[in-house]
């Protein structure tokens, strides 16, 4: 039973470039959460979706930022025109509903912008 | 929104000593997870546990959510033990997990 795979596992960009991050959740699970580690912080939600539908992007960047989940393949991450702010640990999980269910977290993303 | 103050911010130990990590959340949750997240920085889920008490080999786990904390007891630390212990809670009418800043733990040989 596969858990959540990410990819890739690191992604160097220049500044001004795109970085797509994909998250594929574990098998049966339709929720997916991305956050979002700064050096040296914790974690800090980004955005939750379910398949075809962003139900809270309320730690979302308002520019450059954004997130889907289509109803056929992985979730992806896109970051327009990265700076080098943007270089951090990006982590996406899984659970199977929303509400009161574990999250399961992929082994994480770390973009490094040059 | 919750707030999720974890203690101490970092513990150095012997090999082989036992230690108490706390997390204090400020209001009730429906979903709390401890975290170890080892220095190659991958996460690793150590317990779900939004009340009760839960045990895993050398790991265990107590949350009282009537008095809002939570505690995560190691019993005879290794070397691989090292790493950071975040503390995650969510609740209310939002599913998103608040994450703590996380005791850094040290244990040496």
């Amino acid at each position: 039973n596969a858990g959540v795979m990410q990819n890739p596992r690191h992604l160097v960009r220049r500044r001004g470039q795109e970085a797509r991050l994909r998250c594929s959740p574990m098998k049966g699970h339709s929720h997916v959460y991305w956050y979002r580690q700064l050096p040296e912080e914790g974690l800090k939600f980004m955005v939750y979706l379910q398949k075809e539908n962003i139900i809270d992007e309320s730690g979302m960047p308002k520019e450059r930022f954004s997130a889907e989940f289509p109803k056929e393949g992985p979730s992806i991450l896109r970051i327009q025109q990265v700076v080098r702010g943007d270089s951090a640990a990006y982590f996406c999980a899984s659970s199977p509903s929303g509400g009161a269910y574990e999250q399961y977290f992929g082994p994480g993303t770390r973009l490094t912008v040059t | 929104g919750i707030q999720v103050e974890q203690s101490p911010p970092d513990l150095i130990l012997q090999e082989g000593a036992n230690s108490t990590l706390r997390c204090n959340f400020s209001d009730s949750v429906n979903n709390l997870q401890w975290f170890h997240q080892n220095p190659w920085g991958q996460l690793i889920n150590l317990f779900y546990i939004p009340s009760g008490t839960k045990q895993n080999g050398r790991l265990s786990a107590t949350t009282v959510a009537t008095e809002r904390y939570s505690l995560l007891y190691i019993s005879s630390s290794q070397t691989t033990d090292s790493g950071v212990y975040f503390c995650a809670a969510g609740g209310g009418n939002t599913d998103k997990l608040i994450f703590g800043t996380g005791t850094r733990l040290q244990v040496f040989p």
